[in-house]
């Protein structure tokens, strides 16, 4: 199971961190990722994060303003999400990745999703 | 980058009628391609992981097919429940979705 949190209101410029909880499986086994859809529009993969946390790649859209990271003893994802922007705003999902230890796979389960609004 | 491309982007079938969606890769990905499921205010469901490979617990007339840069998922005969959004994920690289399929009622 999946459980995200810290969505919310926030104003252009502003910054939030996102939480995913993590359990039912050896969290520290997978790639982990967080996906984003905007409000009527199609799904988008943000960022993933090795299982030793070693490596962390992102969309282009967001490099240099949002930060991947994991806890694999609180068997926790996190997003930090700074500078935001209007066209950040969507639902975050966390989703479990690849077992592999080379990057990327497929979302085999996904938490319920955090809504982000950026507006002012 | 590779770009994944959706066709049709709407479709208006029947229940029992065969489905079929098709997902278009910029460049050859082998056999890294998913698909799932959306119904509206849930998260992504996995149907098809490896181009072919069935979800657990996805029902068999869910099936999926291709290499390369073109893949197919097929619906047997269509049911209630999978009228929905439809997206296919690479993972040749960084992971990409198509743009979306919905199936709706006709």
């Amino acid at each position: 199971q999946l459980v995200e949190s810290g969505g919310g209101l926030v104003q252009p410029g502003g910054s939030l961190r996102l939480s995913c909880a993590a359990s039912g499986f050896t969290f520290s086994n997978y790639w982990m990722s967080w996906v984003r859809q905007a409000p009527g529009k199609g799904l988008e993969w943000v960022a993933n994060i090795k299982q030793d946390g070693s490596e962390k790649y992102y969309v282009d859209s967001v490099k240099g303003r949002f930060t991947i990271s994991r806890d694999n003893a609180k068997n926790s994802l996190y997003l930090q999400m700074n500078s935001l922007r209007a066209e950040d705003t969507a639902v975050y999902y966390c989703a479990r990745d690849s077992e592999f230890v080379s990057c990327c796979g497929f979302f085999d389960y996904w938490g319920q999703g955090t809504l982000v609004t950026v507006s002012s | 980058d590779i770009q994944m491309t959706q066709s049709p982007s709407t479709l208006s079938a029947s229940v029992g009628d065969r489905v079929t969606i098709t997902c278009r890769a910029s460049q050859s990905i082998s056999s890294w391609l998913a698909w799932y499921q959306q119904k509206p205010g849930k998260a992504p469901k996995l149907l098809i992981y490896r181009a072919s490979s069935l979800g657990s617990g996805v029902p068999s007339r869910f099936s999926g097919s291709g290499s390369g840069t073109e893949f197919t998922l097929t619906i047997s005969s269509l049911q209630p429940d999978d009228f929905a959004i439809y997206y296919c994920q690479q993972y040749n690289s960084y992971p990409r979705f198509g743009q979306g399929t919905k199936v709706e009622i006709k």
